[in-house]
């Protein structure tokens, strides 16, 4: 069973569009996030969750918002992509808010065209 | 705030021969330490963290870290480098209270030569 699962891998969408990626984790942590990995490989925080809550949001457009349903899962819905938008994005879950237990998902690649 | 600098964006290392990839931190505080690996197209796998006690730190893969308060370094080394060993290596802190992510540094690209 993968730990932190994220769907879906790939998504080429058209600018304007609204797309959602998934995360769900079975780990039994508390704490999930969201990293954005840009073209030139920085990793960056996007926003945390704990326990369905959310407590960091790192100045991200409002076009992103996240949706913790439970503390197993932590979506990411993106209205009106852009072409700035195409990153990897990295869901992640750690056994602290402090974040010092991660484990990461494998990565949505996300191209707008 | 916390930052994490990788002064080296790309490193070549014989297959074989040593390897260390420098991390210097900024963090008012004893941080948490981290260095996670990415091969192409990969996911994040971790390597090696440091949270307290022995500064020298063993991971998977036969790599080690050192962490040196009075440099504000925690570089990653391994005695002998292996072709699969060629990925990007990140460095990351993480604060040591409340609520708090990682900030990573810009990675470090490592190609194995034969």
């Amino acid at each position: 069973d993968t730990a932190v699962s994220q769907t879906p891998k790939y998504l080429v969408t058209q600018m304007g569009n609204d797309k959602s990626i998934k995360c769900e984790q079975n780990l039994g942590h508390d704490t999930m996030y969201w990293y954005k990995q840009d073209s030139k490989k920085f990793l960056k925080i996007m926003f945390s969750y704990n326990n369905k809550e959310l407590i960091i949001n790192e100045t991200v457009p409002n076009r992103f918002s996240p949706k913790s349903p439970d503390k197993a899962h932590l979506n990411l819905h993106i209205n009106s992509l852009e072409l700035g938008d195409s990153a990897v994005y990295f869901c992640a879950s750690s056994q602290d808010p402090g974040g010092h237990g991660y484990t990461f998902g494998s990565g949505t690649r996300l191209t707008v065209v | 705030a916390q930052s994490v600098t990788q002064p080296d964006i790309h490193i070549t290392v014989s297959e074989g021969a040593s390897l260390e990839l420098r991390c210097n931190y900024s963090y008012g505080a004893t941080p948490y330490l981290f260095w996670y690996v990415q091969s192409p197209g990969q996911g994040l796998q971790l390597l090696l963290k440091y949270f307290s006690g022995d500064t020298l730190v063993q991971g998977i893969k036969g790599f080690e870290a050192e962490f040196k308060r009075s440099q504000s370094s925690f570089n990653l080394r391994k005695p002998s480098v292996h072709w699969s060993d060629a990925a990007e290596y990140f460095c990351a802190v993480a604060g040591n209270s409340g609520y708090s992510t990682l900030t990573f540094g810009k990675g470090t690209m490592l190609l194995v030569s034969p």
